[in-house]
């Protein structure tokens, strides 16, 4: 059994405040990384998917690492406004023979307050 | 908006009833998914389906049948559910089905059986 941990499970933050969050998988057969951010009432929507240790992708004020040797990922948000209220998904992929089969954690749930 | 379209977006149904779960694409995507999402619980793989083919069924209930007609469409057929099938159910689409591929989800239909 795969499990991925997200860490907070929630997380209240003032307009303006930067955050982060903590997404750990298996270190072992590595394939790729995934982040979602899923807004109540409408799909995941994706935000990175990585592959490389030591990968850093950014997607405006947010951006993301990756440690695939010791199984983690941090996402973080610089400035949070009350648009990034949403709950963050990570998902591991493992290489199997089985194509893309995604292994999702509970999600943290970040809510930015004025 | 993500391209990928669910019907219906609820349903309550008893334990005796049969109905059936729409999922379309509009990306050219050649594999697609479903997904389950209970109560305080992770996305959990349910069926995928690459060139209409199902390539995964991860021990779901014979009570569940997907069904994929073409590269576009994705059905899940419900029979004789249990109260503790109610969850939200979400259908995904990818262009290939790789573990690096994004997936581009559906906004959901939420299940409640009485």
């Amino acid at each position: 059994i795969l499990n991925v941990e997200q860490s907070p499970q929630s997380l209240h933050v003032q307009e303006g405040d930067s955050t982060n969050f903590t997404c750990s998988f298996p270190s072992s057969n590595f394939y790729a990384l995934h982040w979602y951010r899923w807004e109540t009432a409408k799909s995941p929507e994706a935000l990175f998917v990585m592959t490389l240790n030591g990968d850093e992708k950014k997607k405006g004020r947010i951006s993301a690492t990756l440690n695939t040797k010791e199984g983690y990922s941090y996402l973080y948000i610089k400035g949070s406004q009350p648009e990034d209220s949403a709950t963050y998904l990570c998902a591991f992929a493992r290489l199997t023979g089985g194509g893309n089969k995604l292994t999702f954690g509970t999600g943290t749930q970040l809510k930015v307050e004025l | 908006e993500t391209g990928v379209t669910q019907t219906p977006r609820h349903l309550v149904m008893g334990m005796t009833n049969k109905k059936s779960l729409k999922c379309e694409q509009h990306l050219g995507h050649n594999a697609m998914y479903w997904y389950k999402q209970s109560a305080k619980k992770p996305l959990e793989l349910m069926f995928v389906y690459n060139f209409k083919e199902q390539t995964e069924n991860n021990s779901v209930p014979s009570r569940f049948s997907p069904e994929c007609p073409n590269s576009s469409h994705l059905f899940l057929h419900l029979h004789t559910l249990q109260p503790e099938d109610s969850a939200l159910y979400l259908c995904a689409s990818s262009h290939r089905q790789e573990a690096q591929e994004t997936q581009y989800f559906g906004p959901g239909t939420r299940l409640l059986v009485l």
